[in-house]
């Protein structure tokens, strides 16, 4: 069962916030965030492991809430370079990245 | 720039046929994934290889097959191609027991004829 992303797609100007949610019917060991813009390969964002935790680099950040299987990526004061689609993919055992990716979101900026 | 490298770019073939495609992991890793992508769709786990042998698979059929060699480059191999096995097949790679983070490379898109 792949995990379920929302909103599917979400159109946003320029210097506005964003949040993509992830949900899980499966206990969790760790999620990981990809940007994918089209024709290109996934482009790994960050890992988030069992511990709920909550990490951030610049103006992207995400939280991980392992008791309700749920992950969500924060995007703030959005580029134009953050346009793709994301994708969440989770993982169920310790150090085996064996992703299951979910059904992506598709971000688009406008200026 | 991930340092995991896949060759070819881009493959035709025609259905019935077998293919293989390559891949390269980033330095110090000694897992490789691999991993279907249909248009608009997240990618689909296919297997994954550590010590050169198949660490898990995902749901597809035995015509999808694969090694892992010493230098921990994989192969993907596909006999008996489908129109349905056009698609951009990605490989990852990542360092099993560490829970770390897996970098993909930029693909295969093979078409079936």
């Amino acid at each position: 069962q792949q995990p379920v992303q929302s909103p599917q797609a979400v159109i946003l100007r320029e210097g506005e916030d964003a949040v993509i949610n992830c949900s899980s019917s499966k206990a969790l060991y760790s999620v990981h965030w990809y940007r994918q813009k089209h024709g290109e390969a996934p482009v790994f964002l960050m890992i988030l492991l069992k511990g709920g935790e909550q990490k951030g680099h610049e103006k992207i950040s995400a939280s991980f809430n392992e008791k309700k299987q749920q992950s969500s990526l924060y995007l703030t004061a959005s580029q134009l370079s953050y346009s793709g689609t994301y994708f969440c993919g989770t993982g169920t055992n310790f150090g085996n990245e064996k992703l299951t990716f979910g059904t992506g979101t598709r971000l688009t900026i406008i200026p | 720039e991930t340092g995991v490298t896949q060759s070819p770019t881009h493959l035709i073939k025609t259905r019935g046929q077998q293919v293989t495609l390559r891949c390269s992991s980033q330095s110090g890793h000694n897992t490789v994934s691999w991993y279907q992508q249909a248009l608009g769709q997240g990618p689909q786990f296919i297997f994954q290889y550590y010590r050169e042998e198949e660490n898990g698979r995902g749901n597809f059929p035995p015509r999808f097959s694969g090694l892992q060699f010493p230098n921990y480059s994989s192969e993907l191999n596909v006999n008996a191609l489908e129109l349905d096995d056009s698609a951009l097949y990605l490989c990852a790679s990542s360092v099993t027991g560490k829970g770390t983070e897996a970098f993909f490379g930029q693909g295969t898109r093979l078409t079936v004829v």
